[in-house]
Parts: structure tokens; C-alpha cells; sequence
């Protein structure tokens, strides 16, 4: 089944303790993207990437680092995560150069 | 950068009804526009998108319609069901893609 695999679904931490969010597609699709959802503000764009080893900043991209080493999986660290980080983050990747996006289903990430 | 906003944050329609989101984009160098239905703990999913070259797409019950000169564009939902209940996004990217605008979402209440 083609997916867009996100893990954890849901996390709790405290401010400064790093922290990975995982995220991986089966699709080989060669455009990836982080983005989190925030009540009122709809969904910004984090970071993307166009391909192995080629990222580039999205709209809110502080606070957040992005590695893209192999096609399958990008990852988003937070080094010092602040409670501002609070959000709903989904992850989506696409054959198309960012069109015709397929999401994961999210991570919930509470930063204490 | 792209600005995108998308009107009425919420919208409630008896079934059967029509439902029709509005959104507009500052960046006359758009040319893809994406609609996004997300349902209650899932992650946004792709229902239609529409490039500049074309004025209208339909698939069944939901079409979209663009008017470049205005910079608008609409999402129509005809002969609503329960199950059209979800939170809807419109988008815009002027690179075909590579960073994509949400608007805020649209929250849409089909009641039997």
C-alpha cells in the first residue's frame, strides 16, 4: 500500500531535549515536505526537499533542520525544541515536484 | 511572498445542498491550485487541483473554477453528503509545486 509512514504519532517533551520525528514513503517519490498545522493558522510549509541530499526552507523553518541522505526518508530534528513548537506536523511526499501531495497522518508534538 | 485567504471558516449545509469555498491569491504568478479535504485525525488528502491554463475542472459531485484576472478561485461540492464533513484547504503555489500556500481551511458541516 502506498503510504507515508510519520513516527511518533504523538509525542510529550520539555523544552530543550532533542528530538527526531521520522518520516518515510514507499513511493519513491522524489519530493518531500514537512509542514505543521496550527488552530487559525492552517498549514505552513517547514522545510521540502526536491531530492536526495537538496533541501531548502519552507515559510517557518526556525527552530527545525532537515536531512535528506537517502530518497525514502526525511526526518525532521528539532535540537532545542521550546513550547512555541507545539503543533500538528504532517509530512507529505509527491512524484510531481510538490503537486498532487500525499500526506502521513501526523504527529502531535507537545513541548512542555 | 504568496498570500492565500480562504473564506468562510466554516460553513454548514443540509444535505443535498451546495457547498462552494472561496479563496484568493496575491501572486499573479500562480499557476496551481490544489484543493485538500482533511477528515478528523487524518492527514490532508488531494480531492482536486487545476492549473492557470484552464478556467474549470469537474470530478463528479466537486468542481473547481479559477479566474486569473480576479486572482480567485473556488471549490464547488454539489448534492452534499455526511461524509463531505471535513476540514478543507486551498492552496497556491506560483512554482508550479515546489512551495505550496495554504489558506486557512474551510471547516464544512453536511447535517442529514
Amino acid at each position: 500500500e502506498a503510504q507515508v509512514t510519520q513516527n511518533p504519532r504523538y509525542l510529550i517533551t520539555v523544552t530543550g531535549k532533542k528530538l527526531t520525528v521520522t518520516c518515510s514513503q514507499n513511493m519513491n517519490h522524489e519530493y518531500m515536505s514537512w509542514y505543521r498545522q496550527d488552530p487559525g493558522l492552517g498549514l505552513r510549509q517547514i522545510y521540502y526537499s526536491m531530492n536526495v541530499e537538496v533541501t531548502d526552507k519552507g515559510d517557518v523553518p526556525e527552530g527545525y533542520k532537515v536531512s535528506r541522505k537517502e530518497k525514502r526518508n526525511f526526518p525532521l530534528i528539532l535540537e532545542s525544541p521550546s513550547p512555541n513548537q507545539t503543533s500538528l506536523y504532517f509530512c507529505a511526499s509527491s512524484s510531481q515536484n510538490g503537486e498532487k501531495l500525499f500526506f502521513g497522518s501526523g504527529t502531535q508534538l507537545s513541548v512542555l | 511572498g504568496e498570500n492565500v485567504e480562504q473564506h468562510p471558516s466554516t460553513l454548514s449545509v443540509q444535505e443535498g445542498d451546495s457547498a462552494v469555498i472561496k479563496c484568493t491569491y496575491s501572486d499573479s504568478a500562480s499557476n496551481y491550485f490544489p484543493w485538500y479535504k482533511q477528515e478528523l485525525g487524518k492527514g490532508p488528502q488531494l480531492i482536486i487541483d487545476i492549473r492557470s491554463n484552464v478556467g474549470e475542472k469537474k470530478d463528479q459531485r466537486i468542481a473547481v473554477t479559477l479566474n486569473k484576472t480576479a486572482k480567485h478561485f473556488s471549490l464547488h461540492i454539489t448534492e452534499t453528503q455526511p461524509e463531505d464533513s471535513a476540514v478543507y484547504f486551498c492552496a497556491a503555489s506560483a512554482d508550479s509545486g515546489y512551495a505550496l500556500n495554504f489558506g486557512k481551511g474551510t471547516s464544512l458541516l453536511v447535517t442529514p
